[in-house]
């Protein structure tokens, strides 16, 4: 059972556009939800995270957007860059302790930017 | 700062060998660490989860024997993959919970490429 599920797969946005990525999740306990960046080859970077008691988190061009209704969230990139091309994972875990603080992934999504 | 140190970047062994990958908490505490296998143009695959001290907790259908893991301290743990066959050739990454005061988060290796040839 896939409890995040994101979209698109893959998205060709051209230099200067927004890309938007979306996810939704299954366990209303999920509590902390990290958007993160992977360029080949390297392992995830955090990119921005928000928590549930906020609708919207804005760090630089990235803005994470949180529905708590609806169980979604989406990452919002403004002025996507070349440099922006990689893939994103959307990601939901549980705080406190036990096995329910590991991080559930999205499937990603592989974002080109063309110049 | 928090930052994963993960070692090496690379390894090509041949089939039947072993290969020890580790990970170092450089500037923190890692009580809780999770070591992942991502294939090609897919999501990370949680292996399985260690806590300082105790014993590693595996998901369903990973071998146990096969992928040995070690956290015997709070700064490192290693995994050992033992009798590699090439279907063992993946990409591993290793990541740790960060827990503070009223917040808490992961940070991540830069992942090991391994070929089993």
């Amino acid at each position: 059972q896939q409890q995040v599920k994101q979209s698109p797969q893959s998205l060709i946005v051209q230099k200067g556009g927004i890309s938007i990525i979306n996810c939704a999740y299954e366990n209303t306990a999920f509590d902390y939800f990290p958007w993160y960046q992977q360029f080949p080859g390297k392992g995830p970077a955090l990119l921005i995270a928000i928590r549930p008691d906020v609708s919207e988190k804005k760090e630089g061009r990235f803005t994470i957007s949180f529905n708590k209704s609806a169980k979604q969230f989406s990452l919002h990139i403004m002025d996507s860059q070349p440099g922006d091309s990689a893939t994103y994972f959307c990601a939901a875990s549980i705080g406190g302790g036990g096995s329910n603080y590991k991080l559930t992934f999205g499937k990603g999504t592989l974002l080109t930017v063309n110049p | 700062g928090a930052v994963v140190s993960q070692h090496p970047s690379r390894v090509i062994c041949k089939s039947g060998t072993s290969v020890k990958i580790e990970c170092r908490s450089l500037d923190f505490q890692a009580t809780t660490m999770f070591w992942y296998r991502q294939f090609p143009k897919q999501s990370l695959m949680l292996m399985a989860t260690s806590n300082e001290g105790s014993k590693a907790t595996y998901e369903q259908g990973v071998e146990k024997d096969k992928f040995l893991i070690n956290h015997a301290s709070l700064t490192l743990s290693t995994l050992t993959v033992t009798s590699a066959h090439p279907e063992d050739s993946s990409f591993y990454i290793c990541s740790a919970r960060l827990t503070m005061i009223s917040f808490y988060g992961y940070t991540f290796g830069s992942g090991t490429r391994l070929t089993v040839v």
